[in-house]
């Protein structure tokens, strides 16, 4: 079974800094699909980036970007010029590519950031 | 507003009660999925649902069923209530594969 590590349960940043949150995945499959979703206060999941596995480039939103490290199954979240609307519990996730027709998400436990203006 | 329906958005229930949690989506998403979110432990599945008419049972499906009679319909039923239920729990839907989920806004439910 797959699994996510986030080993930051929380992280800080000062307005308009650069925070960079961390994940790990277990996985023995070759392709696979992984997720950032944020949790502000109003409890609402929204997804924030995507990246697939096979491909190489790694994924960028706006100010919201990723390190993807196949190698190393590590799939950090860059968030840069933070902002105070940033603030929330942000959740790596991982997907199977081979499931198909089921779209099983495994979260990771969560990483809290705060925006210290 | 397209999307995903919970309902209720919270409820204090009394240990041993029956509690059904409602979840519609109008996206005609054929995957449909029950979590629950605890501090410490991130989101946990707890059952899916492929398509119309088939379940299945996710990482912590003990205490929990499911029905999904039709695609837009997928409600998660507590058959005797434990505080260990307490929880926030989300219902989310999926278009396609690879393309993540369509979250409800989540049910707080405190068992006491």
């Amino acid at each position: 079974a797959q699994t996510v590590t986030q080993s930051q349960p929380e992280m800080s940043v000062q307005e308009a800094e650069t925070v960079t949150l961390s994940c790990t995945y277990d996985t023995s499959e070759s392709d696979y699909y992984l997720f950032w979703y944020k949790q502000p206060p109003s409890r609402q999941m929204i997804l924030v980036i995507r990246q697939e596995a096979y491909k190489q480039q790694n994924a960028t939103e706006n100010r919201f970007s990723v390190n993807f490290q196949k190698a190393a199954k590590s799939f950090s979240l860059k968030i840069s010029d933070s902002q105070l609307g940033d603030a929330a519990m942000y959740f790596c996730a991982y997907r199977s590519a081979f499931d198909f027709g089921n779209e099983k998400l495994t979260f990771g436990t969560g990483t809290r950031l705060t925006i210290i203006p | 507003i397209a999307g995903i329906t919970q309902a209720p958005t919270s409820q204090i229930l009394a240990a041993g009660r029956r509690m059904t949690l409602r979840c519609t989506q109008d996206m005609r998403h054929n995957a449909m999925y029950w979590y629950r979110q605890d501090l410490g432990l991130g989101l946990r599945l707890i059952h899916y649902s492929n398509t119309a008419g088939t379940t299945g049972k996710g990482e912590v499906p003990d205490g929990y069923s499911v029905s999904r009679a039709n695609t837009d319909d997928f409600p998660l039923t507590l058959a005797s209530a434990v505080p260990s239920q307490t929880s926030v729990y989300f219902c989310a839907s999926s278009a396609a594969q690879g393309y993540g989920y369509t979250f409800g806004s989540g049910t707080r439910l405190t068992v006491v």
